[in-house]
C-alpha cells in the first residue's frame, strides 16, 4: 500500500507563476519529509527538506509547508523558471524506521517560457 | 561533492542470466540503498545496509540479494533475472541519522530480454 501519494501527476505552469506540488502521507510516525527532483537520465537530487517540529521551511525560491492534522504537505517555487522543469519525489520517514525513506510517484512540472 | 557511480547506465540481459548492478560511493557513508523506478509507481525500496556486511530488506526484495564487503561498494543481484525486472535501478548513499539526505546515482536502465 502506498504511504506517500502524489495524485497529480504533471503540471504545467507558466514562467514566473507558482508552482504548487502536493503530497499525501498515510503513516501517521512520519516524521521527516523531503523533496527531490530528478531530470531525466539523471539520479534525483535534494532539494528542500522538512522535519515534523515545523509547518514551513524555506530556501531561496523553494519552499515547503508541512500540515501534520492534514498528513499533507506541499511545495511551492516562486517564481518558476524552465529549468525547473523536472519530475519531483515528495518522500518521508520514521525516524524509528533508521534510514529507509517512502518515496511518491512524482509529479512532472513542465514550466512554459 | 558525494559522489555514486553505478557502473553501467543500460544493460540488456536474458531471462535465467544472473546479473551484477554495482554502485561506489567516495563519501565514506554507512548507508547504501538499492531502489527500483518505474512509471506510476516511484522509487520502491529493495535492499538497504547500514554498515559493512549487513543488509535489511526493503520493499520489494523477491528475486533480488545484495553484497557489501567493502564500506564504499554496495552490489545488487538478480539471481535469475526475470521480463518483470526490467526497470531503472537506483543507488543511494546516505550519513548518519535521518536527517540526511540520500545521494543518488545516475542509474542502470536494465532491459531483460
Amino acid at each position: 500500500d502506498q504511504q506517500v501519494k502524489q495524485n497529480s501527476p504533471s503540471l504545467s505552469v507558466q514562467e514566473g507563476r507558482i508552482s504548487i506540488l502536493n503530497c499525501d502521507y498515510t503513516n501517521s510516525m512520519f516524521d521527516y519529509f523531503l523533496w527531490y527532483k530528478k531530470y531525466p537520465a539523471e539520479g534525483p537530487t535534494f532539494l528542500i527538506s522538512i522535519s515534523s517540529i515545523k509547518d514551513k521551511n524555506e530556501d531561496g525560491r523553494f519552499t515547503v509547508f508541512l500540515n501534520k492534522s492534514a498528513k499533507h504537505l506541499s511545495l511551492h517555487i516562486v517564481p518558476s523558471q524552465p529549468g525547473d522543469s523536472a519530475v519531483y519525489f515528495c518522500a518521508a520517514s520514521a525516524t524509528n524506521t533508521g534510514n529507509q525513506f517512502y518515496f511518491g510517484t512524482g509529479t512532472s512540472l513542465t514550466v512554459i517560457p | 561533492d558525494v559522489k555514486v557511480t553505478q557502473s553501467s547506465r543500460y544493460l540488456v540481459k536474458r531471462t535465467g542470466e544472473k546479473v551484477f548492478l554495482e554502485c561506489v560511493q567516495d563519501m565514506d557513508h554507512e548507508n547504501m540503498f538499492w531502489y527500483r523506478q518505474d512509471p506510476g509507481l516511484g522509487l520502491r525500496l529493495i535492499y538497504f545496509s547500514y554498515d559493512v556486511k549487513m543488509k535489511e530488506k526493503g520493499d520489494i526484495p523477491e528475486g533480488y540479494s545484495v553484497s557489501r564487503e567493502k564500506k564504499e561498494r554496495f552490489s545488487l543481484i538478480l539471481e535469475s533475472a526475470s521480463t518483470n525486472q526490467t526497470s531503472m535501478y537506483l543507488c543511494a548513499s546516505s550519513s548518519g541519522d535521518v536527517s540526511q539526505p540520500q545521494h543518488f546515482g545516475d542509474g542502470t536502465r536494465l532491459s531483460i530480454l
